[in-house]
């Protein structure tokens, strides 16, 4: 079965400064995806990043960056120079083949001005 | 280039009455997806098209939930008769294939239902 995990229902950080949020997951399969996702208040689901299993460089997009540990099957998100706008809850979702994104039950965050 | 579309963004019906969709996904996005958001909780998925085939709807109530895909643009998605549990945000989302495709989504339906 595939599940996957965000052990941080909340977190917070002040503006300007960074903050890594946690997901680990489960799977027997070698080939699959990892995504993270932003849903702010108005509720529209936003791809932050994603990476391909296969891949062992991290992938990054300006100020997210991920740190994905195969072996350990953990895939955190890093949010670098923290902004206002970050203000949201963060999913991790977790990919294999032609099967459906399982999504954790999320991390809010919260940027302190 | 346009975002999935739903409609309508908020709804409140009671119990046992009917409430139905739309989804207009990006166009040329072959896989279209429902998911159910309860409060508090991740998205999980109902059902699944690729064009206007299911693809998989084996988490999706069978016997008040129904959606469909006719010309494999649009879809619909139907709840009938509705219970208070079903109350949630109805996310539509879609993809150019399956894998690893990225899966983009909708603003979503807020359902209450009383």
């Amino acid at each position: 079965a595939q599940t996957v995990t965000q052990s941080q229902p909340e977190m917070s950080v002040q503006e300007a400064e960074t903050v890594t949020l946690s997901c680990t997951y489960d799977t027997s399969e070698n080939n699959y995806y990892l995504f993270w996702y932003k849903q702010p208040p108005s509720r529209q689901m936003i791809l932050v990043i994603r990476q391909e299993a296969y891949k062992q460089q991290n992938a990054t997009e300006n100020r997210f960056s991920v740190n994905f540990q195969k072996a350990a099957k953990s895939f955190s998100l890093k949010i670098s120079d923290s902004q206002l706008g970050d203000t949201a809850m963060y999913f991790c979702a977790f990919r294999t083949g032609a099967n459906n994104l399982f999504f954790g039950t999320g991390t809010r965050l919260t940027v302190i001005p | 280039e346009a975002g999935v579309a739903q409609s309508p963004r908020y709804k409140i019906i009671e119990k046992r009455q009917s409430v139905a969709f739309w989804c207009n996904p990006i166009s040329g996005h072959a896989t279209l997806y429902w998911y159910q958001q309860i409060l508090g909780q991740g998205p999980k998925l109902l059902i699944q098209f690729q064009n206007n085939g299911v693809v998989d709807d084996s988490q999706l109530p069978k016997d008040r939930f129904s959606a469909e895909r006719l010309k494999g643009v649009d879809s619909t998605l139907k709840i009938q008769p509705a219970k208070l549990e079903d109350s949630a945000v109805y996310l539509c989302a879609s993809s150019l294939g399956t894998g690893g495709k990225t899966q983009y989504f909708g603003p979503g339906t807020r359902l209450l239902v009383l």
